[in-house]
């Protein structure tokens, strides 16, 4: 079974401290990397994605580290703040319209005031 | 507004009842997703579909049936077969085509208890 493991389970991060949470896969035709953020009782929302090109991807706070050859990628949250307090799911999938989304069990972050 | 609405928020159902949870999208996307996501579990695919009137089974389909009889609308139904519904249902949808063909955006779910 195609698989996207992440970790950790949870997260505490003091404010302006970075959070990192890390995904490993499996299947290497894997190449659509994104990351979600949900808010309790919200659906998820797209953060960044990344594609297996390249190694890094930033969009302000956010990073994305990718390396192909250990088969994992990780998300970098740069002087976290409260209102980051979130699960954050990683996922994979083809990259073709017609795959779906494999989906990591989520990390629950809190960054403490 | 251009979105995916899900109906209703919270949803109570007693046992042995059938339920239907309604997703529609204005943003013209050709694929519609149902997850189920449960504390701890991640989200796991229920259905999904790339063209109306053909959906294919995700990964836990047993006790759910869906329709797709218009681009916009991709209702979920909870059966009596389903042996432990209660959870949060997300629909989500994407384009199969254009620059943004890769990204799957998501409704607000529906919280469905079984009492």
């Amino acid at each position: 079974q195609q698989q996207v493991k992440q970790s950790p389970q949870s997260l505490i991060v003091q404010k302006g401290g970075i959070s990192i949470i890390n995904c490993a896969y499996e299947n290497t035709a894997f190449d659509y990397f994104p990351w979600y953020q949900q808010f309790p009782g919200k659906g998820p929302a797209l953060l960044i994605a990344i594609r297996p090109d390249v190694s890094e991807k930033k969009e302000g706070r956010f990073t994305i580290s990718f390396n192909k050859s250990a088969k994992q990628f990780s998300l970098h949250i740069m002087d976290s703040q409260p209102g980051d307090s979130a699960t954050y799911f990683c996922a994979a999938s083809l990259n073709s319209g017609y795959s779906t989304l494999t989906f990591g069990k989520g990390t629950m972050l809190l960054v403490s005031p | 507004d251009g979105g995916i609405t899900q109906s209703p928020k919270y949803l109570f159902r007693k046992e042995g009842q059938n339920v239907t949870l309604s997703c529609e999208q204005n943003l013209n996307h050709d694929a519609m997703y149902w997850y189920r996501q449960d504390p701890g579990q991640g989200l796991r695919l229920i259905y999904y579909s790339q063209i109306v009137n053909d959906f294919q089974k995700g990964d836990i389909a047993e006790g759910y049936s869906v329709s797709r009889e218009k681009k916009e609308s991709f209702p979920l139904t909870v059966t009596s077969a389903q042996k432990n519904p209660t959870a949060f249902y997300l629909c989500a949808s994407r384009p199969l085509s254009g620059s943004s063909y890769n990204e799957q955006f998501f409704g607000p779910g529906t919280r469905l208890t079984v009492l």
